[in-house]
């Protein structure tokens, strides 16, 4: 069975630290890959694609490694706005189909003042 | 940047009662797709559309559940009777339409349906 798995949560941090959190996926043909942000009670939105070198907007900075088949999020200078449910997003289809996208479970993140 | 609409936003019936839940693409797309999303099981796929046509159902947890798609600008879940374990968000969401494939979704605002 392909999976997206993700650590569920909460993870409290302080305002202005910086956070990580890892996503692993079991189809080692998987070909794109995001992260989505999910507001409570709001529908997921995209917050950025992991591409294969790595890349970083502002202060957030996305990973991938496919030998060990994981991807990461990290967050710095966290904000109180950061809170939120951040949910890994992995597409297996080969060529990238939009057709196969397979959604983590999601980890809660808390920004505590 | 309103790229999906879904109506209601909320929705209680009770039990038996026939739900229709609405999704109105704005923004140019080529697949529709309809999601469940629980706490215990997180974002579930249950239909999706390409060009308006069903391509897979394997996820419509049961015959209670249909979907249509009647043309681009327009698609229905509906449940028929509805069961309070059916109690959920719905998702509807688009891609294509000029992005690049594989790209992300855009996710409508969510019905939340509360069966009693």
């Amino acid at each position: 069975r392909k999976e997206v798995e993700q650590d569920p949560g909460p993870f409290n941090v302080p305002e202005g630290a910086t956070v990580a959190f890892n996503c692993t996926y079991s189809n080692s043909a998987s070909q794109s890959f995001f992260w989505y942000r999910q507001d409570c009670r709001k529908e997921p939105k995209l917050l950025m694609s992991v591409y294969s070198s790595g890349n970083e907007d502002g202060r957030f900075t996305a990973q991938l490694n496919r030998a060990s088949q994981y991807i990461s999020l990290l967050i710095r200078d966290s904000k109180l706005s950061d809170s939120a449910t951040y949910l890994c997003v992995v597409n297996e289809r080969a060529g990238g189909g939009a057709d196969g996208l397979t959604f983590g479970k999601g980890t809660h993140l808390i920004i505590q003042p | 940047d309103a790229g999906v609409i879904q109506s209601p936003r909320h929705e209680v019936t009770e039990m038996g009662q026939e739900v229709t839940l609405r999704c109105k693409p704005i923004s140019g797309h080529d697949y529709l797709f309809w999601y469940r999303q629980t706490m215990m099981r997180g974002l579930e796929l249950l239909i999706y559309f390409n060009n308006n046509v069903p391509i897979d159902d394997s996820g419509m947890p049961e015959d209670r559940f249909s979907a249509k798609m009647p043309n681009a600008s327009f698609s229905t879940l509906k449940i028929q009777p509805s069961e309070p374990r059916d109690s959920a968000v719905y998702f509807c969401a688009i891609q294509g339409g000029g992005q690049r494939r594989g790209y992300g979704y855009t996710f409508g605002s969510g019905t939340r349906l509360t069966v009693v």
